[in-house]
């Protein structure tokens, strides 16, 4: 069964606090995306990767780093947590080609900042 | 504008009815559409994909309106269990991007 873990399910920070946000697949996908989820915003993309040591900005880079040192791993990075940064964190990858639409996701990290 | 826009409903239906909702993209660019489901508190999972002639997967149809640059998910027969978040994906044919619309909730009621 395929399988995209993240490191942590509920995360409580305080501003200004450094927050590591792991994930990792078990189907050696090349792309691995970072998105946040707010209500009536949907789900918005922060970083995507398509290969080891890539990557690329989404939509709503500002304020949040990426590593891909593995092809299996994906970390997000939020250098200095803000109270905006509150939200449901979701890491997902898929195959690189065909796109087929289909993007396998984790359970999603849930990031209180106070 | 935002690039994909759904109703947000919710839509409460009892067991048994048909239920059925839109969704809007502003790219005429896009290139492949697609229906995810997302359960309360989980994360979304692919639901189907639409294709142009239009598609069927048991109770759930979808359609592509690329005139009128929509898609639609129709459920026949709703179960509780169809209860749920629904979240339309489209794909730009030039740059890949995949892009979610906020979802279009469905509470099936006994």
């Amino acid at each position: 069964d395929v399988k995209v873990t993240q490191s942590s399910r509920y995360l409580v920070k305080r501003t200004g606090e450094k927050v590591f946000l792991e994930c990792v697949q078990d189907m050696d996908h090349e792309n691995m995306f970072w998105y946040r989820q707010d209500p009536g915003l949907g789900l918005r993309l922060i970083y995507f990767s398509y290969d080891v040591k890539m990557k690329e900005k989404g939509d709503i880079p500002e304020g949040y780093s990426v590593s891909r040192e593995k092809k299996e791993r994906f970390s997000l990075i939020l250098e200095s947590a803000s109270t905006n940064q509150t939200s449901m964190y979701l890491c997902a990858s898929s195959r690189r080609r065909p796109l087929t639409g289909e993007l396998f996701f984790g359970e999603g990290s849930r990031l209180t900042v106070l | 504008r935002k690039e994909v826009e759904q109703d947000p409903g919710p839509f409460n239906v009892p067991e048994g009815a048909t239920v059925a909702f839109n969704c809007t993209y502003s790219n005429s660019a896009s290139q492949s559409f697609f229906w995810y489901r997302q359960d309360c508190r989980k994360e979304p999972k692919l639901l189907m994909s639409v294709y142009s002639s239009g598609n069927e997967d048991g109770r759930f149809t979808a359609q592509l309106n690329r005139a009128s640059q929509y898609i639609s998910l129709l459920i026949r027969d709703s179960k509780l269990s169809d209860s749920a978040t629904y979240l339309c994906v489209v794909i730009r044919s030039n740059d890949y991007k995949l892009s979610f619309g906020a979802g279009t909730t469905v509470t099936v009621r006994a």
